[in-house]
Formats: C-alpha cells, sequence, structure tokens
C-alpha cells in the first residue's frame, strides 16, 4: 500500500531532550516536507526536500534540523525541544510538481 | 515567496445550504493551487486542484473552485452541503517554478448544522 509513515503518533517529552520524528514513504517520491499544525495557524512549513541531499528551510525552521540520506526517509530531528515546539507534526510527500501530497497520520508532541 | 489567505476562520452553515469558504494568495510567479480537506482526528486529504487549463475544478464530492487570476483567488464552493462535509478545509499554493511544495492557509472550519 502505497504510503508516508510517520513514528512515534504521540510523543511526551521534557525540554531539552533530544528527539527524532521519524518519516518514510514507499512511493519513491523526491519531494517530501515537514509541517506543523497549530491551532488558528494552520499548517506551516517548516523544512523541505526536492531529492537526496538537497533540503531548505521553510517558514519556520528555528529549533529544528532535518536529513535527507536516502529517498524515502526525512526525519525531523529536535535538538533541544522547547514548549513552544508542542504541536501537531506531519510529514508529506508529492511526486512531483503540482502533484497530490500525501501526508502521514501525524504526531502530536508536547513538550514539557 | 508565496502567500495564502483564507479570510474566515469559521463557516456555519445549515444543512442542504450553498456554501462558499475563501481563498486569496500571492505570488510574483506561475501558481499551482489546491485545496485540502482534514476530516475531524484525521490527516490531510486532497479535494481538488488547479494547474493550468479551465479555471474552473470539480471534485467528485460536489464541490468546485474557480481559479481567478485577476483578483488572485481561489475559492471554494459548494451548491448544498451535508452534516458530513464538516470539516476543517486548507487552501493551499505552490510556485510552479520553485520548491513546489505547497504553503497552506490557516484553515477554515466548516461547520454543517442540521
Amino acid at each position: 500500500e502505497a504510503q508516508v509513515t510517520q513514528n512515534p503518533r504521540y510523543l511526551i517529552t521534557v525540554t531539552g531532550k533530544k528527539l527524532t520524528v521519524t518519516c518514510s514513504q514507499n512511493m519513491n517520491h523526491e519531494y517530501m516536507s515537514w509541517y506543523r499544525q497549530d491551532p488558528g495557524l494552520g499548517l506551516r512549513q517548516i523544512y523541505y526536500s526536492m531529492n537526496v541531499e538537497v533540503t531548505d528551510k521553510g517558514d519556520v525552521p528555528e529549533g529544528y534540523k532535518v536529513s535527507r540520506k536516502e529517498k524515502r526517509n526525512f526525519p525531523l530531528i529536535l535538538e533541544s525541544p522547547s514548549p513552544n515546539q508542542t504541536s501537531l507534526y506531519f510529514c508529506a510527500s508529492t511526486p512531483r510538481p503540482g502533484g497530490k501530497l500525501f501526508f502521514g497520520s501525524g504526531t502530536q508532541l508536547s513538550v514539557l | 515567496a508565496q502567500s495564502v489567505t483564507q479570510l474566515d476562520s469559521q463557516v456555519p452553515v445549515f444543512e442542504e445550504a450553498p456554501v462558499e469558504l475563501r481563498c486569496n494568495y500571492s505570488s510574483s510567479v506561475s501558481v499551482y493551487l489546491f485545496w485540502y480537506v482534514q476530516y475531524p482526528n484525521q490527516g490531510l486529504q486532497l479535494l481538488l486542484k488547479y494547474l493550468s487549463g479551465s479555471t474552473l475544478v470539480e471534485s467528485i464530492n460536489g464541490f468546485e473552485a474557480e481559479f481567478n487570476k485577476s483578483q488572485t483567488s481561489f475559492h471554494l464552493r459548494k451548491p448544498s452541503v451535508h452534516i458530513s462535509d464538516t470539516a476543517e478545509y486548507f487552501c493551499a499554493v505552490s510556485d510552479s517554478g520553485g520548491s513546489y511544495i505547497p504553503t497552506f492557509g490557516r484553515g477554515t472550519s466548516l461547520i454543517v448544522h442540521p
């Protein structure tokens, strides 16, 4: 089944403890992206990647890192999480410009 | 860079009434436009998109949107809504010659009352 898989679905952590949210797609898509969703703010893009080893900042990249060593994986790294990073995170991929975005199921992160 | 403005954060409507969810965008280049829907406790799904050609695009569940270049708008309409249309709707725009990854608006919550 074609899908974008995010893990974990729920995560509670404490300030400053490094964490990684994984994202993997099995559709051979070149383009991948991370968004965070907050009430009243919609989806805001954190980072995106147009291919292996090609990443760029979105609208709210501060406090986040990404890597794209393989086409299928695009992990989101929070080196030192803070409470303002409490949010619902979505990974997404698309095969081409203008193509449909395929979303993961989301990761609800709480930073205490 | 492009941006999206969804003018209404919440739209309450009665069942079987028509509805319009407004979306305006800004971009200095050609764009692709999208509407995504998020049902409660679910991820986002593509509702419809405009890439080129006919300015009126339709979805399989009765929604339609019209691309208006002069007004930089892509409003979503449905002539008769159902309870099951209650959801969050997001307008999105991507630069047809740039990153291709869409920028989203803040969303409009459509609430359909019986």
